[in-house]
């Protein structure tokens, strides 16, 4: 069993739906979680990250972690077809967040 | 303009041809990793750096080498090159690793 499980999809919306994009994790000790998005042929960009549970948001993004399910997600509000890309989550353990753990990554396409 | 610079971006060589991907970051970042990018693998990360002369293995560090002389350079190492080191390779820089990693644009390597 993979430490972090991550959907590969790929996953198809309209434009202006609401996006949720889910990871479940088996290690107890994840306690940085970010989510990064990677468009074609470039480097992964981080979106968001939190620490421990709860619920972030910034704009149109929405991240929230729920350890005792151990389970994260990241929300996308009226979708837009720029945000179509493969989405990662990662995950560490470590207070310098050195050792991070990566999921498979969905792919995301918002149809206009 | 803050950025992780990985060189060169595509890269064909033969087995056993010893190479090496350099990686440098103009942010005056603590921390450094390289990550190999697979279909249906997501990323794992090879090694990774907390400073100068302090680096320690990722999940997948056979066959490669790092090393960290300079803050600002973190090359990695193939001696003796695979066909199954064929694969995207990423780095990525932090300043404190819980605030997320900026990544290079890629290398993508095919060893024949």
């Amino acid at each position: 069993q993979k430490e972090v499980e991550q959907d590969p999809g790929p996953l198809s919306v309209p434009e202006g739906a609401i996006v949720s994009l889910n990871c479940t994790y088996s290690n107890s000790a994840f306690q940085y979680f970010m989510w990064y998005r990677q468009y074609s042929r470039k480097g992964p960009e981080l979106l968001m990250y939190t620490y421990s549970s709860g619920n972030k948001e910034d704009g149109r993004f929405t991240a929230q972690v729920d350890k005792s399910s151990k389970y994260i997600s990241l929300f996308i509000r009226d979708s837009q077809p720029s945000d179509s890309a493969t989405y990662l989550c990662a995950m560490s353990a470590d207070q310098g967040a050195q050792k991070l753990v990566f999921g498979q990554g969905t792919r995301l396409t918002i149809n206009p | 303009e803050a950025q992780v610079t990985q060189n060169p971006r595509y890269l064909i060589t033969v087995t056993g041809k010893k190479l090496t991907v350099t990686c440098s970051q103009n942010m005056n970042h603590e921390y450094m990793s390289w990550y190999r990018q697979d279909p249906g693998l997501g990323l794992r990360q090879i090694y990774y750096s907390m400073n100068v002369e302090v680096t320690d293995k990722g999940d997948v560090p056979e066959g490669y080498k790092v090393s960290r002389k300079e803050k600002r350079n973190f090359p990695l190492i193939l001696e003796s090159p695979s066909p199954n080191q064929t694969s995207l390779y990423f780095c990525a820089s932090s300043l404190l690793g819980t605030d997320g990693y900026t990544f290079g644009s890629g290398t993508r390597l095919t060893v024949v």
